[in-house]
């Protein structure tokens, strides 16, 4: 199967700090999707995104499928942003119609 | 609307014992999936399930059951519980194959 690999794995900023978080895939990908665990455990679509950009309010992402890549920014961090990032695709080549998850990057947004 | 409801939330096992974690979506989606998450790992896919009547394994199925009689409901089962089974559940669907994923809010399972 297809290794994702996020970085940091780890992140402490200050409120009003701007973010980047980054998605590596080692072979070609669909689905590309990012979602953010809170500190309760929920799990929340944040942009699904095979290719190309979208925004919503103070985030935004990035896919380059071509590069195997992907990244999240995250501007104006205010504490609610605090949790776990997870980015998530399916191997385009075939195999289980599921999503391979990175291990996430824990983003810690102090007052 | 609920979206993607399981239960229960939390669960004791001794090991051995078995159990049904549910899972219902009212949203008619086609795709259902279960995933397990470990400590420091991301979620790794159990089962799933493309449409009523069909489904299939993921990379993790070993001591797990999973069948789809309904659009809405996927339950995944625990034959014989071990404590290689501890972890949180969650359970996902989306429209189609392929497309926004949705999740419920997990069941967290202890088999001591």
């Amino acid at each position: 199967g297809i290794q994702v690999e996020q970085s940091p794995p780890d992140l402490i900023l200050q409120e009003g700090a701007n973010s980047t978080l980054r998605c590596n895939f080692s072979d070609s990908v669909n689905n590309l999707q990012w979602f953010h665990q809170n500190p309760w455990g929920q799990l929340i679509n944040l942009f699904y995104i095979p290719s190309g950009t979208k925004q919503n309010g103070r985030l935004s992402a990035t896919t380059v499928a071509t590069e195997r890549y992907s990244l999240l920014y995250i501007s104006s961090s205010q504490t609610t942003d605090s949790g776990v990032y997870f980015c998530a695709g399916k191997y385009s080549g075939g195999g289980a119609d599921g999503l391979t998850f990175g291990k996430g990057t824990h983003l810690i947004i102090q007052p | 609307n609920a979206g993607v409801t399981q239960t229960p939330k939390f669960q004791v096992l001794k090991t051995g014992q078995s159990m049904t974690l549910q899972c219902a979506q009212d949203m008619n989606h086609e795709y259902m999936s279960w995933y397990r998450q470990d400590p420091g790992m991301g979620l790794r896919l159990i089962h799933y399930s493309v449409g009523a009547g069909i489904t299939d394994q993921g990379e993790v199925p070993n001591g797990y059951n999973v069948s789809r009689s309904t659009t809405e409901d996927f339950p995944l089962r625990l034959l014989s519980a071990a404590p290689s089974q501890t972890s949180v559940y969650f359970c996902a669907s989306t429209q189609v194959v392929g497309t926004e994923a949705f999740f419920g809010q997990g069941t967290r399972l202890t088999v001591v």
